[in-house]
């Protein structure tokens, strides 16, 4: 069971939009900043967002996040068949000391 | 440009030992705290441990703490995971990241290295 609470999946049509929430307490979400990883299969995880809602570099714009209070989301705009991916939120826990992953998201494009 | 090269996995028998490399180049490995993330087969990622560039703190999972412990040499520009009492849920792909800042985010990882604790 994840410290952070992620859908298991979520789905859309090509050139729709998904969001993925990522659910947590005051110690981890509400006083750290989170981030997000793309895990396309068999590949090590890419990062997509940084400090609730900054972009690398090479990271299109169709991908965005936000935090409010305990939640951050993680929205994908204009999806593609190559978005098929797990989806990670991850944020540090001031109250535990510890490093923690949301569980996973599955976008799914149909 | 930034290179981490994880090592030392293997197949390991129930309450055996394995210590993992993480060769780094291309930045100053000196001047950034790292990590260490797991990823057990089918699964999510768990983070495990993380050691401050200093070398003198070190974090750790529950799952892991008293058992694992991470090192880094930074001489060598590598970092290491000294892996004792394996259990069967220790299985995994270990990948080692690079944390950018100090707010907590990778944008540098391995390839990964697989642990595979089986009798």
């Amino acid at each position: 069971q994840s410290v952070l609470t992620q859908p298991p999946s979520v789905s859309a049509a090509p050139g729709q939009k998904v969001t993925i929430s990522c659910s947590g307490s005051y110690s981890n979400i509400g006083n750290n900043y989170v981030s997000w990883y793309q895990q396309l299969p068999g590949t090590a995880p890419k990062l997509l967002i940084y400090e609730n809602n900054k972009r690398p570099s090479g990271i299109p714009d169709r991908f965005s996040g936000s935090k409010s209070g305990t939640s951050a989301t993680l929205g994908i705009t204009g999806l593609q068949t190559g978005d098929e991916a797990d989806y990670y939120c991850r944020t540090w826990d001031t109250s535990l000391s510890v490093g923690v992953f949301g569980g996973g998201t599955k976008v799914t494009v149909l | 440009q930034v290179q981490l090269v994880e090592s030392g996995g293997g197949v390991v028998q129930p309450g055996g030992s394995l210590r993992l490399s993480c060769a780094a180049s291309g930045f100053t490995f000196s001047s950034y705290n790292m990590h260490w993330v797991r990823q057990a087969p089918g699964k999510g990622l768990e983070w495990v441990t993380f050691i401050r560039y200093h070398g003198n703190s070190k974090y750790y999972a529950d799952s892991v703490k008293g058992r694992f412990t991470i090192s880094r040499d930074n001489s060598k520009n590598t970092l290491y995971l000294q892996m004792n009492s394996l259990r069967a849920e220790d299985t995994a792909l270990y990948y080692c990241a690079k944390e950018e800042g100090n707010s907590g985010y990778y944008p540098d990882w391995g390839q990964g290295t697989l642990v595979t604790v089986s009798s």
